[in-house]
């Protein structure tokens, strides 16, 4: 079993709808959690961090944490064709461990 | 100012050749991370140091050899290459964990 699993896509959502993007991990001692978007040839960027179960918005973005089900999710409102790029799922414990990645386009 | 430099951005070599990535944050972080990430977009920490000493020494073939002279500096060797080695290499830096500043890559050929 992967540490930390998402689906590769891609998922293609069109431009002004919720992107919801999932991944979930199997160590229950992980701490906290973060989503990377990576563009095409670009270098990982943090976007979005949640610690606590519930959920954390900033501006278009929210993430959502349910450490019983060992699952975090990203939220997209209002998507834009500049939100099409991989999102990378991150999981810290002693170290921090990235999902494979799910491909997000948006389409206009 | 880049706050995390890698270079060089592209390496083109020959299979059994020795190769150097050089890797320098400005941004003042205690952490220093090389990533590895395959032809899959699979990400994979190889090392980590703290302040210079290292923390995380992932399992890498003993071919890959880090060096940190100092804090804000972070470098890979690596010898013998091989044709698996082909990768981008991504060096990171951080002072919260999980909390990354990549550099923009280096894109890793063995012929």
């Amino acid at each position: 079993q992967k540490e930390v699993e998402q689906n590769s896509g891609p998922l293609s959502v069109p431009e002004g709808a919720i992107a919801s993007l999932n991944c979930t991990y199997s160590d229950r001692g992980s701490q906290s959690f973060f989503w990377y978007r990576q563009y095409s040839g670009k270098s990982p960027e943090l976007i979005m961090f949640i610690y606590s179960n519930g959920d954390k918005e900033d501006g278009r973005f929210t993430a959502q944490l349910n450490k019983a089900s060992q699952y975090v999710s990203l939220l997209i409102r209002d998507s834009q064709p500049s939100d099409s790029a991989t999102y990378l799922c991150a999981v810290n414990n002693e170290k921090l461990t990235f999902g494979t990645g799910t491909r997000l386009t948006i389409i206009p | 100012d880049t706050a995390v430099s890698q270079t060089p951005k592209y390496l083109v070599t020959q299979m059994g050749n020795d190769k150097s990535i050089k890797c320098e944050q400005n941004l003042g972080h205690d952490t220093m991370y090389w990533y590895k990430q395959d032809s899959k977009k699979f990400l994979k920490i190889m090392f980590s140091y703290n302040n210079k000493e290292l923390i995380i020494n992932e399992t890498v073939p003993n071919r890959f050899s880090p060096k940190s002279p100092d804090k804000a500096h972070l470098n890979l060797h690596i010898n013998s290459l091989e044709l698996g080695d082909s990768a981008v290499y991504f060096c990171a830096s951080s002072q919260s964990a999980g909390e990354l500043f990549f550099g923009e890559g280096s894109r890793l050929t063995v012929l």
